[in-house]
């Protein structure tokens, strides 16, 4: 059974970069068979997709956030992280990593604010 | 900017039967935009009920069906429990890669 894990400061500055890893449990993140996703979702609102990684280190980016956001793998740790650069009040949310598909695991979700 | 459209919110009767729906900005929905389903409820992360347009998860509940109709994607409960009160959420893939997420039904069991 895979497990995902976000891990990552809650606070970040604005203009800063917001860094966020997931942490794979329970399965390898060099299985072909996931495509390693971000999705976040601001307080009662709903839910936006921020792109995705696939161990042939194919991305998709959302249009909206792709001149800001980095998907990586790191193999040695079996995690995948986000980069969001730039960031606003706006980028505040629950972050969740997550597999979709056929295999749908989750995180937990982590709340990044974004304050001064 | 591509935008998928859900009914912000639906009231049904328990044992009765609601479908909620998920248009795409661009046309018609087809297979090729492997439609996803997810019901969230309050405090939760999501959970999938739905993905690439019919297929079921084994913990979705057999009373939850996907279909397309009438150039959407469908999701259909049909005899409603007070548990589905939730919020239910679509995802559509552009490119076969590019996800966008619905802006969520509110399902009200009432």
């Amino acid at each position: 059974q895979v497990q995902l894990q976000e891990s990552g400061p809650g606070l970040v500055r604005p203009s800063q970069t917001l860094s966020l890893t997931c942490t794979v449990s329970g399965g390898s993140i060099s299985s072909g068979s996931y495509y390693w996703t971000w999705i976040r979702q601001p307080a009662g609102k709903g839910l936006e997709w921020i792109g995705r990684i696939h161990i042939s280190e194919s991305t998709s980016y959302n249009p909206s956030l792709k001149s800001r956001v980095t998907i990586s793998v790191d193999t040695s740790k079996n995690q995948f992280s986000l980069k969001l650069s730039s960031v606003t009040a706006a980028d505040t949310a629950v972050y969740y990593c997550a597999t979709l598909g056929s295999s749908d695991y989750w995180g937990q979700g982590t709340l990044v604010t974004v304050s001064s | 900017q591509t935008v998928v459209t859900q009914e912000p919110s639906l009231t049904v009767s328990p044992g009765g039967t609601v479908t909620l729906t998920c248009a795409s900005s661009t046309g018609a929905v087809t297979t090729d935009y492997y439609p996803n389903w997810f019901q969230q409820k309050p405090g939760q992360a999501p959970r999938a009920l739905i993905y690439s347009t019919y297929n079921k998860h084994s913990w979705t509940p057999a009373r939850f069906s996907a279909s397309l109709l009438g150039g959407t994607a469908a999701l259909t409960l049909s005899g409603v429990r007070p548990e589905d009160e939730a919020e239910y959420y679509c995802l559509l893939y552009y490119r076969g890669a590019q996800g966008v997420f619905g802006g969520g039904t509110k399902l009200t069991v009432l």
